[in-house]
């Protein structure tokens, strides 16, 4: 099935540490994206792909670093600079239309 | 500023019963209009999706209007089953790679 996959599903980050995050698709879309869902609030950028090798920052950037070395692959890692990481991590994909995955749920311990 | 409002915030209907939500939106450059359905805990799932010229596009009980003069949209549930509780999200596109979202509006369907 065509699709993106996150994983894991759910991630526990101590102080200090960092965590990456998985997002694999097979639409082969050369758009992706990274947002961030907290309770109550609409998905916020945190960075965006357009192409291989090539990302920018989104709205809420600082903390956060990507890599795009394949297309079908757009990692996002948290880094101990994100003072506040719990939340719902969604990835995504596009051409005409966005996709998403189905969130990775990450809390720090 | 690109903003796109939704109302009500939460929404709570009997089975069987319509609901209409609503999507207000101030975004310049207008590209199309998308209507998103995200289980507690899931990612979002399209419904519709309408262009500038498009008034009215349905999607089984699910029936979204635009109107690009007042800068409005609606999504009309018919008949609700329990199934469709979850957060309805209103994404305007502003341009390639260029998403607005709104908050959501939370619909619970009680039996």
């Amino acid at each position: 099935d065509g699709g993106i996959t996150q994983s894991p599903k759910y991630l526990f980050r101590k102080e200090g540490q960092n965590v990456t995050l998985s997002c694999e698709q097979n639409l082969n879309h050369d758009a992706m994206y990274w947002y961030r869902q907290d309770p109550g609030q609409g998905l916020r950028l945190i960075y965006y792909s357009q192409i291989v090798n090539d990302f920018q920052k989104g709205d809420i950037a600082e903390g956060y670093s990507v890599s795009r070395e394949k297309k079908e692959s757009f990692p996002l890692t948290v880094t101990s600079a994100q003072k506040n990481p719990t939340a719902f991590y969604l990835c995504a994909s596009s051409r005409d239309t966005i996709y998403f995955g189905e969130g990775s749920w990450l809390t720090v311990v | 500023k690109n903003q796109v409002e939704q109302s009500p915030q939460s929404l709570i209907i009997l089975e069987g019963k319509n609901c209409t939500l609503q999507c207000n939106y101030t975004v310049s450059p207008f590209s199309n209009l998308r209507w998103y359905k995200q289980d507690t805990g899931r990612g979002p799932v399209s419904l519709t999706i309408m262009t500038f010229s498009e008034n009215t596009k349905s999607n089984g009980r699910y029936t979204a209007t635009l109107d690009a003069d007042t800068k409005q949209s609606s999504l009309h549930i018919t008949a609700s089953q329990l199934s469709d509780s979850a957060s309805y999200i209103c994404v305007v596109s502003a341009g390639t790679y260029k998403y607005i979202f709104g908050t959501g509006t939370r619909l619970k369907v009680l039996a």
